[in-house]
Parts: structure tokens; sequence; C-alpha cells
């Protein structure tokens, strides 16, 4: 069965340093890729996709995440937190051939808690 | 944009309760998902529908049922509720085909405390 993996499951940063949060994917085929941000007391939303083309994607808030095929992994880097930043940030993972459904793979999770 | 609205924000029930929550979307799409977030174990999928009165079982269905008899509202129902069922649940939904297939756009969550 495909799966997500989170390495870090909660980190702590200073304002100011740089942030990578790891995610590995166990799936072969064709994936679309998503991070999602929880700020505290929000819904869901859609930090960054990838569906195809540059591996390196920019989303919002000055997040980027980098597709590596090879390596099943999709990361999620940020130069420069900000205390803003804190927040739950999820990897999720549209395995294609498996399923022809809508339905995502989710990694367990990151809470990242900036200070400032 | 897109919206998708849930009943409820908070919901406090008894034990042995019928509990109903309901999910609505605005954009037509096909795709409506239910999950429940719970601290370290992330998203797990309930149920979901794909179309109309068409549902599957997700990873955890056991102790509750959906209801999708239109195409913008999706229902989950807890038939008798339980304490470990106290959760946040969250209402997603996507379209079924082209560019954006597999982004989700989701609810604000309920949360739902069971005494």
């Amino acid at each position: 069965a495909q799966s997500v993996s989170q390495h870090n499951h909660h980190v702590i940063l200073s304002e100011a340093a740089s942030l990578e949060l790891g995610c590995n994917y166990s799936y072969g085929g064709t994936v679309n890729l998503f991070w999602y941000v929880q700020y505290p007391g929000q819904h869901l939303q859609l930090l960054l996709k990838y569906f195809s083309g540059d591996p390196l994607v920019k989303g919002i808030k000055g997040f980027e995440a980098e597709f590596i095929k090879s390596k099943f992994s999709f990361n999620l880097r940020k130069p420069s937190v900000q205390w803003s930043d804190t927040a739950e940030y999820f990897c999720a993972v549209k395995a294609y051939g498996s399923s022809n459904t809508g339905k995502l793979i989710f990694g367990q999770g990151t809470t990242l808690q900036v200070k400032p | 944009d897109v919206k998708v609205t849930q009943s409820s924000r908070y919901l406090v029930k008894r034990t042995g309760e019928k509990v109903f929550l309901e999910c609505v979307q605005d954009m037509d799409h096909e795709n409506m998902f239910w999950y429940r977030q719970d601290p370290g174990l992330g998203l797990r999928l309930i149920y979901f529908s794909y179309d109309v009165k068409m549902k599957e079982k997700g990873d955890i269905p056991e102790g509750y049922s959906v209801s999708r008899e239109k195409k913008e509202r999706f229902s989950l129902i807890l038939e008798s509720a339980s304490t470990n069922q106290t959760s946040m649940y969250l209402c997603a939904s996507s379209i079924n085909y082209g560019a954006g297939f597999g982004e989700q756009y989701f609810g604000p969550g309920t949360r739902l405390t069971v005494t």
C-alpha cells in the first residue's frame, strides 16, 4: 500500500532560521504532490503543488519544494522562517494508476514552532 | 474561490447519540471526503464519495456512515457516538478530472466531543 512519511514530527526554530521538512512517499508510478498548511485555528489550505514540469515549485509565503523522483521525495523549504509560519504542515500524494479517484495519501504532519 | 462549509465548528454529544455532520461545497466538485484529524496521526480518511449516491470506505470507516443525496452536500453520520470518536472532523472536495485533479479544498472542521 502507498504511504507518505514525514520524518520530523515537531520542529522548533528561531526566526530567520532556514527550514526543511522532509516528505517521502512509497509509490513507483506517476504522482501529484502537495503540501498543505494549517495555521492555529484555521482550516487546511494549499501551500504548493507539483503536477508536472519543473521539479522545483514555489508556493505562497516564500515556501518552495523540490520533487526528486529518484528519491521519492518532496521536501519543503523556506530560507528564513517567521513567527507567523508556526503551523502544522502536511505532505500529500495523489498516486496515479492505483486508483482513479481523487484520494490523497497524507503524511502524519509536522508541527513547526517558530520562536520570536 | 472554492468554499467548503461545515455545519458546526464545535459539537458536544453524549455517548450513544446519533450525530450528523454536514458539509456543503459550492464549486460543483464531483469528489467529497470526510477525514478525522487526531494529534500525531495526521488525517485519516473515513469515507469519500465520487458522485451522488456513490461512496467508498476509507481507512477507518467503522462506526461511521455517509450520505450524498445531492452533489453539493456530503453528510457524515455517527450511528451511536462513542468517546473514541471525539476528534476534529474535516470535510474536503475536489474535481475528478483535468489539470487540478487531486487538489482538495478543505472546510474549517468540526470539533466533536463525545461525553
